[in-house]
């Protein structure tokens, strides 16, 4: 079973600074995605790598796919009070299940 | 547009008591339904995933089940729920044509007293 290690675990940081958050594997992802859950909802959808060394941006969230696709990262510049969430990585073990890495707790404070 | 319906939001159960939670998908048709768990602040854990009627995958051996009696209905149910089943449950479906994007319900918070 493929385990996704997403680090770190907790990040603090105060409103206006960059941050970046990291997913990792022990093997390689077929795609991979990302997901921002608020406290009591259900996670949402931000974007998905497919291709190895891939960058997507999604306005101040910069997504970065590892050239051998055995990692991800997301980057967020000049962060906001509204970027706090839980950050999960996923990604597809086979064309049904989807996995969850165990998450990044982002408090950015104002 | 697609829609998920999960319910309830919330729910107190006493232990040894029956669970049924519901999940319903509105706009697509066969779907692939998930149903996960999550502990606070943490990420979640697949419990079962069906691709069809009457299908079901679980991936983990526990004190629940799952239905899927129509194509965008998905039940997660218990016999006599444990303290350990308390936790935030929530549904989701996915297209399951070319890698999977999934689409969460509200959830449920379980509370097992």
């Amino acid at each position: 079973t493929q385990l996704l290690e997403q680090s770190p675990q907790f990040l603090s940081i105060q409103e206006g600074e960059n941050l970046t958050v990291y997913c990792n594997s022990s093997s390689v992802f077929s795609s991979l995605q990302w997901y921002r859950q608020e406290p009591g909802e259900g996670p949402v959808l931000l974007v998905t790598v497919v291709t190895g060394g891939e960058v997507k941006k999604l306005k101040r969230l910069t997504f970065q796919f590892g050239d051998a696709r055995k990692d991800s990262s997301l980057h967020i510049t000049a962060a906001q009070p509204g970027d706090t969430g839980l950050y999960l990585c996923a990604e597809n073990p086979n064309d049904y299940k989807l996995s969850f890495g165990a998450g990044t707790t982002v408090t950015v404070r104002a | 547009s697609q829609t998920i319906h999960q319910w309830p939001a919330t729910l107190v159960q006493p232990v040894g008591s029956p669970l049924s939670l519901e999940c319903t998908v509105e706009g697509t048709s066969n779907p692939n339904l998930y149903w996960y768990r999550q502990a606070a602040g943490r990420g979640l854990q697949l419990l079962f995933y069906s691709v069809g009627i009457g299908q079901i995958s679980s991936e983990v051996p526990q004190n629940l089940s799952a239905s899927r009696p129509q194509d965008r209905q998905f039940i997660l149910s218990s016999k006599k729920l444990l303290l350990s089943d308390s936790g935030f449950y929530l549904c989701a479906w996915a297209t399951g044509t070319g890698y999977t994007e999934a689409f969460f319900g509200q959830g449920t918070r379980l509370t097992v007293v």
